[in-house]
């Protein structure tokens, strides 16, 4: 099993809305990832969390809030958000161990629109 | 500046024949890297990685080489097919930055790939 769950598929919300997009994976990967992705843009990293502890916030707004309640879940809530944030939102596990494969697997992505 | 860079956009090519798609890095600390495949609106997949301490790795239709000297790898896709027309990105990490508390891929901005039947 090789495969990263996310949901929703789409979500559209209001600059007012409260949503949470979630991830989840039964790899037994313990680092997992929030990027985001722009139109004919490579993914930008947001969040990492290993060992389900945040290590790398690459200085996102506190707009997004990221959460990881276990070793498979990770969760990335949205509050106030702005129309420049719609985008792709991608999430990834990887194995953290040396000698492992460090490749990410990534989920399908949320398509988020912020009208 | 760009770690990664991935200098042609674009690339065409017609089926049956070889694709090779193109990675220079600058950071020296990088020594895995890894393909992906990227289909509109879906998640990059993973494809194919290298150690820096090989120079060729192959899987089935979909081989990487690298260069360390010149700072550079490609993939090469024989045959290509219609399917395999896709935006393919090249990533880097750098050992000191996995298998540890962070694990952080770099990204070239990516090659979209046409193959065309």
């Amino acid at each position: 099993d090789t495969e990263v769950t996310q949901t929703p598929k789409h979500l559209v919300m209001g600059m007012t809305n409260k949503k949470s997009l979630k991830c989840e994976q039964h790899m037994g990967h313990r680092a997992m990832y929030w990027y985001k992705q722009k139109a004919k843009k490579p993914p930008e990293l947001m969040f990492v969390y290993s060992y389900e502890k945040l290590s790398i916030n690459e200085s996102v707004p506190s707009r997004f809030s990221p959460e990881c309640p276990n070793s498979s879940l990770l969760n990335l809530h949205l509050h106030a958000l702005q129309p420049e944030d719609s985008a792709l939102y991608l999430c990834a596990s990887s194995q953290v161990s040396q000698g492992l494969s460090p490749a990410a697997f990534f989920g399908q992505g949320t398509r988020l629109t912020v009208v | 500046d760009q770690q990664v860079k991935q200098n042609s956009p674009s690339l065409s090519v017609q089926e049956g024949r070889i694709s090779i798609l193109n990675c220079d890095y600058t950071n020296s600390m990088f020594d895995y890297f890894l393909w992906y495949k990227k289909y509109p609106a879906e998640g990059p997949t993973f494809l194919i990685s290298i150690s820096s301490i090989k120079d060729k790795n192959e899987d089935g239709r979909f081989t990487v080489f690298l260069n360390k000297s010149a700072k550079h790898l490609s993939l090469h896709i024989v045959p290509s097919q219609p399917g395999d027309s896709a935006v393919y990105f090249c990533a880097a990490l750098s050992s000191m930055n996995y298998g540890g508390s962070q694990g952080n891929l770099i990204f070239g901005k990516g090659t979209k790939l046409s193959v065309k039947p």
